[in-house]
């Protein structure tokens, strides 16, 4: 069936350095990535996202990158900050409104 | 301000009832979504509906329902039918398109 697979699960970086966090997509279809936040107790918060005609968007210190060949999305964040810390959950859409969701990376910044 | 409220924040159920979850949004979205998350997994669909008095089963609908009679409003209900309902339970919404959706804070359910 239809599934993202997320890497790594875990991730700890010291503060200031860059981390990147890469997801796989099996649903050629697919063709809307959004990257979302959650903040232990909370919702996740929708960050950034990019669509299949585009192969980077960036937003301050987060990019995202698309690589539709290999079906592989990523998202760098630069300039780590001990706020960046929280679990980061990818997903793929075929515009359906059904998500795909990755199993999350837990990222930790160490001050 | 614009969002997606839900309530309660923590929910504590016995065996054998059914409990139902609210949601609520003011963003003006067509779609709106539940999902469930246990520890260390992804989000799984529970429902989803497009437009009002219409929705659909996801991946994991088993012991669970859901109404849309209001386009701002699409409750949740956990039925005893579920076998392990203890979980974080999240609602959605998005734009017609289906892209760009928003999540709430969720509701923490425990069966006691």
């Amino acid at each position: 069936g239809e599934n993202v697979e997320q890497h790594p699960s875990t991730l700890s970086v010291q503060e200031g350095d860059s981390a990147v966090i890469k997801c796989t997509y099996s649903d050629s279809a697919s063709n809307y990535f959004p990257w979302y936040k959650q903040e232990l107790g909370k919702g996740p918060q929708l960050i950034i996202d990019i669509r299949s005609n585009v192969g980077e968007k960036k937003d301050q210190r987060i990019a995202v990158t698309l690589n539709k060949t290999a079906k592989h999305f990523s998202l760098h964040i630069t300039e780590t900050q001990p706020e960046d810390s929280a679990v980061y959950f990818c997903a793929a859409s075929s515009g359906t409104y059904k998500y795909i969701f990755g199993t999350g990376t837990r990222l930790k910044v160490l001050a | 301000d614009g969002g997606i409220t839900q309530s309660p924040k923590y929910l504590f159920r016995k065996e054998g009832q059914n409990v139902t979850l609210s949601c609520e949004q003011n963003l003006n979205h067509d779609a709106m979504y539940w999902y469930r998350q246990d520890p260390g997994q992804g989000l799984r669909l529970i429902y989803y509906s497009q437009i009002v008095n219409d929705f659909q089963k996801g991946d994991i609908a088993e012991g669970y329902s859901v109404s849309r009679e209001k386009k701002e409003s699409f409750p949740l209900t956990v039925t005893s039918a579920q076998k392990n309902p203890t979980a974080f339970y999240l609602c959605a919404s998005s734009t017609h398109s289906g892209t760009e959706a928003f999540f709430g804070q969720g509701t923490r359910l425990t069966v006691v």
